[in-house]
């Protein structure tokens, strides 16, 4: 059965560095979001992205977060100046079209030092 | 925005017995409601949904209800096995590619 990837599957990083996240969804889907989940909240909605350009960001979807395709196959998350508050679990999902189910991937636990 | 509150945060159940899980939600423009499991090392897992055109929705063990009026839908698992050990969450949403606003999970155990 087609699953979302997503690597790597845990990520340390300092303070203020650059991360980015991998996703590469289900190979006939075009619709893409990115979620996260921060130990013992609840999971987030971030931003969904179809037909090359974000559709719709949450408020936590600042200006220190991107989104990219930068090929066929992946989708990748940005965050270009870590902070410890991004800390947490970031699932990618991905639909295969308006009205159909979004697949999520195992997540990226992110850990910022 | 939309917000969706769940109850019990964890819940533990003999094998064999039912398990119910209840959630509000917000908003009334919302009207698909899915349920995920999550285990372990595993992103959420859609196991069933319900639009807000249906009050009730059964899969073989697994069942939603849903009250529009109260803005209230719920999880019935009957006859619990071991494998149904998992996070559980509800969610709401505009419609099956919209964001989806997740409930903050219940943690189901199906004791021996």
């Amino acid at each position: 059965e087609p699953e979302v990837t997503q690597t790597p599957s845990h990520q340390v990083t300092q303070m203020g560095q650059e991360v980015i996240l991998r996703c590469v969804p289900i190979s006939n889907h075009l619709y893409f979001y990115w979620y996260r989940q921060i130990l013992g909240q609840k999971v987030e909605f971030l931003v969904s992205f179809y037909n090359n350009e974000i559709s719709e960001k949450s408020e936590i979807f600042d200006d220190q977060f991107s989104v990219e395709r930068p090929d066929g196959s992946n989708f990748t998350l940005k965050i270009r100046s870590t902070k410890l508050e991004d800390s947490a679990m970031y699932f990618c999902a991905s639909t295969v079209a308006g009205g159909s189910e979004q697949y999520f991937g195992p997540g990226t636990r992110l850990t910022v030092t | 925005g939309e917000n969706v509150e769940q109850h019990p945060s964890t819940l533990s159940v003999q094998e064999g017995d039912s398990a119910v899980i209840k959630c509000t939600y917000s908003d009334s423009a919302s009207n698909y409601f899915p349920w995920y499991k999550q285990e372990l090392g595993k992103g959420p897992q859609l196991i069933i949904d319900i639009r807000s055109n249906v009050g009730e929705k059964k899969d073989q063990r697994i069942a939603v209800t849903l009250n529009k009026t109260a803005k209230h839908f719920s999880l019935h698992i009957t006859e619990t096995q071991p494998e149904d050990s998992a996070v559980y969450f509800c969610a709401a949403s505009m419609s099956r590619d919209d964001k989806i606003i997740f409930g903050k999970g219940t943690r189901l155990h199906i004791l021996p």
